[in-house]
């Protein structure tokens, strides 16, 4: 079956390291995204790409980076990690851009900033 | 902008009961998208019930359905013959058409207990 996974599942990390959160999905999906989800804010875009070299911000961008080298991955780069980026980070997919098109989502990327 | 409520942070549901957990949204848009999705203790994102903005008929999917009012900005969801495995968050989500194509909006979400 076609998927989509996250790595690490797992990750603590000290202040100012760069951390790149990979996601890899194998349904050929143009169209993929990453949010961070916090306590009390639901889920919030950070960016995200409508194909091969398209990358966009979103609502909360700002320290992070992506980018589309291919169809499947879309990895995502803190470039010096601080503490307000602990979260929960999740990619997902869909296929077209439609509002009909459901979005599929990974199962979600513990990061700790210490 | 475009906004999505959920006014219930927690609901209490005896087994085998039926429950509705609350979603209105603020949007101009014509035509746009309602999904839910369900998110159990262990963390990931499962997607449970659509509803497109000029679908006539209320969605069902099993023991979910979508009360969609148009003209209230409302999309409940009814979950019938609760089970416990169905304690987790909700979260209700909008997507729209125009230049944001493909991104969801979510709302905060509903943890729903279910109890024996």
């Amino acid at each position: 079956d076609a998927e989509i996974t996250q790595s690490p599942r797992h990750k603590i990390t000290e202040t100012g390291r760069q951390v790149t959160l990979a996601c890899h999905q194998t349904w050929n999906h143009n169209n993929m995204f990453w949010y961070r989800q916090d306590l009390g804010h639901g889920l919030r875009l950070i960016h995200y790409s409508y194909g091969v070299q398209d990358t966009n911000k979103g609502e909360v961008s700002d320290g992070y980076s992506v980018s589309r080298s291919n169809t499947e991955d879309l990895p995502l780069t803190l470039e010096s990690a601080a503490s307000s980026q602990t979260s929960v980070y999740f990619c997902a997919s869909s296929e077209g851009q439609s509002s009909g098109n459901t979005i599929y989502f990974g199962e979600g990327s513990w990061l700790t900033v210490v | 902008a475009q906004k999505i409520t959920q006014t219930q942070p927690g609901m209490f549901v005896q087994e085998k009961e039926a429950v509705t957990l609350d979603c209105t949204y603020d949007t101009s848009d014509q035509s746009y998208g309602l999904f839910w999705y369900k998110q159990p203790s262990s963390g990931e994102m499962i997607f449970l019930i659509y509803q497109g903005s000029y679908d006539e008929q209320n969605a069902t999917e099993g023991r979910y359905s979508l009360n969609f009012q148009k003209a209230r900005k409302s999309a409940n969801l009814v979950i019938s013959a609760s089970q416990l495995g169905d304690s987790a968050m909700y979260f209700c989500a909008m997507k729209r058409r125009g230049s944001t194509l493909g991104r969801l909006y979510f709302g905060r979400g509903t943890q729903l207990t279910v109890w024996p």
